[in-house]
């Protein structure tokens, strides 16, 4: 079956302009999670939707970072007066069931391929 | 908080020879430890998970991890490396009290396997 997709695969942008970065769950998945991988370093985690809500925006590194998820499915990643510190690969997961309480909290989380964006 | 150390940034080995990927976490309550393999331009693979149970876990690709609750660590190991086995390996860590259910990745880890 098809497995978690990103588009686009890379995106180049110039400093100040807006970005979107969109993600297609694995088909079924309730929860998507929205991690930063940055040059060098680990995973940074953003934000996690349970169905279209989203419990926690704990990650978001400022108030130009939103997320939204429609349909309980499809993500979009939205980043507002793109910096040069926000270049990075952006990743989308999703995972098969509800997070809390078992069995879903014992899930892995599925990658998507990731999106490299380069702010110039 | 959660968190996850991989002391080594980088680990060597020769082909055929056995191979450990480092892992130590912090939970306040019980983990859930995960390892994950990254191919250039890839996405995360999942490769094998611990939840309870068995302390030896076997996974993906010949991979096996052992929990050690006294140690706090989950280290990542295979008996025979190969070179298709270089990438760039990430533990991860769930905290069972952890309401946002969200993983904490450690640093990572790139594992060269030379012939």
């Amino acid at each position: 079956g098809a497995g978690v997709s990103q588009s686009p695969s890379n995106k180049v942008t110039e400093k100040g302009k807006d970005v979107e970065l969109r993600c297609d769950p694995i088909s079924g998945h309730t929860a998507l999670y929205w991690y930063r991988q940055s040059l060098g370093q680990g995973l940074e985690f953003l934000i996690y939707f349970q169905g279209n809500s989203a419990p926690d925006k704990s990650g978001l590194p400022s108030d130009r970072f939103s997320a939204e998820r429609t349909g309980g499915s499809v993500s979009t990643l939205t980043i507002q007066r793109t910096q040069q510190e926000d270049s990075a690969v952006y990743l989308c997961a999703s995972s098969p069931a509800p997070p809390s309480g078992p069995p879903g909290i014992y899930n892995e989380q599925f990658f998507g391929p990731g999106t490299r964006l380069t702010v110039l | 908080a959660q968190s996850v150390a991989q002391p080594e940034d980088q680990v060597n080995v020769a082909e055929g020879n056995p191979l450990t990927v480092k892992c130590t976490y912090s939970v306040s309550g019980n983990p859930y430890l995960f390892w994950y393999v990254q191919y250039p331009n890839r996405g995360l693979q999942f490769l094998l998970k611990y939840i309870t149970g068995d302390n030896l876990v076997k996974g993906s690709y010949g991979f096996e991890a052992e929990f050690n609750k006294s140690q706090t660590s989950f280290h990542l190991k295979k008996p025979s490396a190969l070179v298709s086995d270089s990438a760039l390996y990430f533990c991860a860590v769930r905290d069972h009290n952890n309401a946002g259910n969200m993983l904490t990745f450690g640093g990572g880890t790139r594992l060269m396997v030379k012939p």
